[in-house]
């Protein structure tokens, strides 16, 4: 089955950029089925979607972030990362990586990593 | 602040029904049948529960459904037992610029 294993740092400095990976298993990213986004949910509050990447390599970004974000992905290793730039203190979240359907019908996050949280301190 | 209003917290009995409320806007639930629905509980990631509105993935009890009027949507849990108890997320998409928005959540007490 389709799995989604989340691995960076915990703990990032202020200013500093946030770096984390998303590997992908069960489903070959070469498939071309699905969006891989990224969400992210501060302590507390709800969810806020960051990203998504699909095989085109056209990435798209929430309008809040798009100036320090950058979602890549290495087919070869079927995995997808993450990099915020000049974080602080409100980056501090729990992030996710998710798998959303490119199909008609199948436009959800229907896959998810386990999450990371990852705070923004010096 | 989210962009899709629920309520912050919501309680209910055992057996008895409960509705969670989602409220966009023409840009995103009022235009887009593209609304989804996530449990998500303590520690956990979020599960998919409604997506398109009304429709139940494979695995998802009957007794979750979703409607959609205007630019609010909806998710009713009928016949609440105790494993219901978690947070719950209303998903919008919001056309090419904002794409996913999400609502702040609702914290759904089982008395």
């Amino acid at each position: 089955q389709v799995q989604l294993q989340q691995s960076g740092p915990g703990l990032v400095k202020p200013s500093q950029t946030l770096s984390l990976t998303c590997t992908v298993s069960g489903v070959s990213m070469n498939s071309g089925s699905f969006y891989w986004s990224w969400i992210r949910q501060p302590a507390g509050k709800g969810l806020e979607w960051i990203g998504r990447l699909d095989i085109s390599g056209n990435p798209d970004y929430n309008p809040s972030l798009k100036s320090r974000v950058t979602i890549s992905a290495d087919m070869s290793k079927n995995q997808f990362s993450l990099s915020l730039t000049s974080v602080t203190a409100a980056d501090t979240a729990v992030y996710y990586c998710a798998l959303e359907g490119r199909t008609r019908g199948e436009r959800y996050f229907d896959y998810w990593g386990q999450g990371n949280l990852v705070t923004v301190s010096s | 602040q989210s962009a899709l209003t629920q309520p912050a917290s919501l309680s209910v009995s055992p057996g008895q029904s409960i509705t969670i409320s989602c409220t966009g806007t023409s840009s995103d639930i009022g235009t887009y049948n593209l609304v989804s629905w996530y449990q998500q509980h303590p520690g956990k990631a979020p599960r998919l529960m409604i997506y398109e509105g009304t429709k139940r993935p494979s695995g998802i009890s009957i007794r979750f459904s979703g409607s959609r009027s205007g630019n609010t949507a909806s998710l009713t849990i009928s016949e609440v037992q105790s494993e219901d108890e978690a947070d719950y997320y209303c998903c919008s998409y919001a056309g090419n610029i904002a794409f996913w928005v999400f609502g702040g959540g609702t914290k759904l007490t089982v008395l």
